[in-house]
């Protein structure tokens, strides 16, 4: 059974700092690995999406990174700003899960002015 | 614009008494699904629709229905709701499943049962 975890589960960062989150999984046989935003009490917003065979994607400050064997990918925000505060979720899908998304907990990011 | 519509966003409810939670996707996606999200369980999949007339349980489907007579509506039906269905639901939508394809997700659905 897919297991995803993010690590941290809380970050509190001043505006302007570039920062990591991390997420791994316990199963390599994944179609991709999507990383969502989350605002408190809203939808899921898809901020970057990762084939099983891509190493990274950019969107503007967002960077993700996939090391499929290792089960490990990180998004990385540069220059943070307090419009980035919420919280983001790695999620997979792949041959063992079937249809389903497999999410983590998410980590919630706050960057203060 | 692309997108998944749920409705209604807020719902307050009582026990027992039937209510459908719409959603309705503009891509022409075959792959439609519902997850749930609650505190300290994350998201957890209630059930999913790979086409048209064709239905099938995800993780947490007791107490729920669904049907898909079109390819662009997925309604959740609650015959029945009980307290502990309280929580936030999401539609979710691709285009099929497999490498390269991403989810597009609504933008949720409160619902309180008392």
């Amino acid at each position: 059974k897919q297991e995803v975890t993010q690590i941290p589960a809380a970050l509190s960062v001043p505006e302007g700092e570039n920062l990591v989150l991390n997420c791994s999984f316990t199963d390599s046989a994944i179609y991709n690995l999507q990383w969502f935003r989350q605002d408190p009490g809203k939808g899921l917003t898809s901020l970057l999406l990762i084939q099983s065979s891509q190493r990274e994607q950019t969107s503007g400050r967002l960077n993700a990174s996939l090391d499929k064997s290792s089960g490990r990918s990180t998004l990385y925000i540069a220059a943070s700003q307090p419009g980035d505060s919420a919280t983001y979720l790695c999620a997979v899908s792949g041959e063992t899960s079937g249809s389903r998304l497999t999410f983590g907990e998410g980590t919630q990011l706050t960057v203060n002015p | 614009e692309a997108q998944v519509t749920q409705n209604p966003r807020y719902l307050i409810t009582v026990t027992g008494k039937k209510l459908t939670v719409t959603c309705s996707q503009n891509m022409n996606h075959e792959y439609m699904s519902w997850y749930r999200q609650d505190p300290g369980l994350g998201l957890r999949q209630i059930y999913y629709s790979m086409n048209v007339e064709v239905t099938d349980k995800g993780d947490v489907p007791e107490g729920y229905k669904v049907s898909r007579k079109e390819k662009r509506n997925f309604p959740l039906i609650l015959e029945s709701p009980s307290p502990n269905q309280t929580s936030l639901y999401f539609c979710a939508s691709s285009l099929t499943i497999g490498t390269g394809f991403s989810y597009t997700f609504g933008s949720g659905t409160r619902l309180t049962v008392v």
